[in-house]
């Protein structure tokens, strides 16, 4: 059964503060989704990686792919509170996305 | 106007009734998803579709049912709903070729089922 594991699922940062998010995953795949939700709300893209060492840059946002530890990561940059939201990895097993349990931002002042 | 709509946005029903949601999606795509979120579960997914013939059942797919009615149309129902079926239901949808994003989905704005 594959798994994807998110951590932390719960995170408060201060505004200004670095963090990372983790995406461990149980199985092979060499692709991988970041998408944010906001409450209430669709589940939006953020980035598509799709290969061994890809890194992706929008805004104070950085999500990385490293297939062979079987991880992604994503990186914020000098929090602000508009990046309050939560945010789910998800593994491509070819049919479907499976996705981890989602890590709940919130940015404070 | 939205690539991908479900219809209804809200529903709430009582148990052993029937419920159908619906799904539109102007992108083009040929395949099709439903997914289900409970709070702190994530996304789980209930069926697939890759064209109008063909549908897959996903992880959590008991108590469930769909019809692809046309490659745009992909319509999730619950023939007798139950209590822990209350949850947020999302539909989704992907291009096959998948050549420059992968299997990158795309998701419609959700519908919150409840059923009492």
């Amino acid at each position: 059964e594959l798994k994807v594991e998110q951590n932390p699922l719960f995170l408060s940062m201060q505004e200004g503060k670095n963090y990372t998010i983790y995406c461990n995953y149980s199985t092979t795949s060499d692709r991988l989704y970041w998408y944010r939700q906001d409450p209430g709300k669709s589940l939006e893209s953020l980035f598509v990686l799709l290969s061994n060492g890809a890194v992706k840059q929008e805004g104070r946002l950085m999500a990385s792919l490293d297939t062979k530890a079987r991880l992604s990561t994503l990186h914020i940059t000098a929090a602000v509170h508009d990046l309050s939201a939560t945010y789910f990895c998800a593994v491509d097993i070819r049919y479907a996305l499976n996705f981890g349990k989602g890590t709940s931002l919130l940015v404070t002042p | 106007d939205a690539d991908v709509t479900q219809t209804p946005r809200n529903r709430i029903t009582k148990t052993g009734k029937r419920i159908m949601l619906e799904c539109s999606q102007t992108k083009g795509h040929d395949r099709m998803y439903w997914y289900r979120q409970d709070p702190g579960l994530g996304l789980r997914l209930i069926y697939y579709s890759f064209d109008v013939k063909d549908i897959n059942k996903g992880e959590i797919s008991d108590g469930y049912s769909v019809s692809r009615q046309a490659q745009a149309k992909f319509s999730l129902s619950l023939e007798s709903a139950i209590p822990n079926q209350t949850a947020l239901y999302f539909c989704a949808t992907s291009d096959r070729t998948g050549l420059a994003g992968g299997n990158e989905q795309f998701f419609g704005p959700g519908t919150r089922l409840t059923v009492l």
